[in-house]
């Protein structure tokens, strides 16, 4: 079965630190994609970062960045400069024939 | 900019009452979903349609059935809601390629209390 583990239940930041989320899956795939989507309180579920796992090149868009370990089954999410705007549930997500095995979350909550 | 809209925000049901929820897409996406999220469970897949009038079953389709008779809509039916059903309802949308995932777009999502 494949699965997604986030450990992190919580985690907190202080604004302009930088701060790691953690996923770890389990597929018997050999080529599959991985995500990270970001859920705002009361806001719509939007696309933070996608992963291909034939890229070895780990995926960046502005001040999120992914780091993946295929051999350890790892896909952490590094924010930068945190901001206020990036407190949400974050969910790292899977893709398995087209439909996405997602992990439980982790909330992150902001410092000012 | 992708719209998915869904009919209701917050929704309250009595049980046995039948309920529906419906999603419309604007960007004429192949594929719909419907997830279930609870707390601590993250979100798991109700059903899916990858196309008009066809429907696959997700992790968990017992006591839920979808319709989509056109290609932008997709409806979610709760036949005898129970209290178990309380739940946020998060409806999806996205292309579909061959050999590739794309991202999917969420509504804003459907809070279901049943009492």
């Amino acid at each position: 079965a494949q699965t997604v583990t986030q450990s992190q239940p919580e985690m907190s930041v202080q604004e302009a630190e930088t701060v790691t989320l953690s996923c770890t899956y389990d597929t018997s795939e050999s080529d599959y994609y991985l995500f990270w989507y970001k859920q705002p309180p009361s806001r719509q579920m939007i696309l933070v970062i996608r992963q291909e796992a034939y890229k070895q090149q780990n995926a960046t868009e502005n001040r999120f960045s992914v780091n993946f370990q295929k051999a350890a089954k790892s896909f952490s999410l590094k924010i930068s400069d945190s901001q206020l705007g990036d407190a949400a549930m974050y969910f790292c997500a899977l893709d398995s024939n087209y439909q996405l095995i997602w992990g439980a979350g982790t909330k992150l909550i902001i410092k000012p | 900019d992708v719209k998915v809209t869904q009919s209701s925000r917050y929704l309250v049901k009595r049980t046995g009452e039948k309920v529906f929820l419906e999603c419309v897409q604007d960007m004429d996406h192949e594929n719909m979903f419907w997830y279930r999220q609870d707390p601590g469970l993250g979100l798991r897949l109700i059903y899916f349609s990858y196309d008009v009038k066809m429907k696959e079953k997700g992790d968990i389709p017992e006591g839920y059935s979808v319709s989509r008779e056109k290609k932008e809509r997709f409806s979610l039916i709760l036949e005898s809601a129970s209290t178990n059903q309380t739940s946020m309802y998060l409806c999806a949308s996205s292309f579909s390629g061959r050999g590739i995932s794309y991202e999917q777009y969420f509504g804003p999502g459907t809070r279901l209390t049943v009492t």
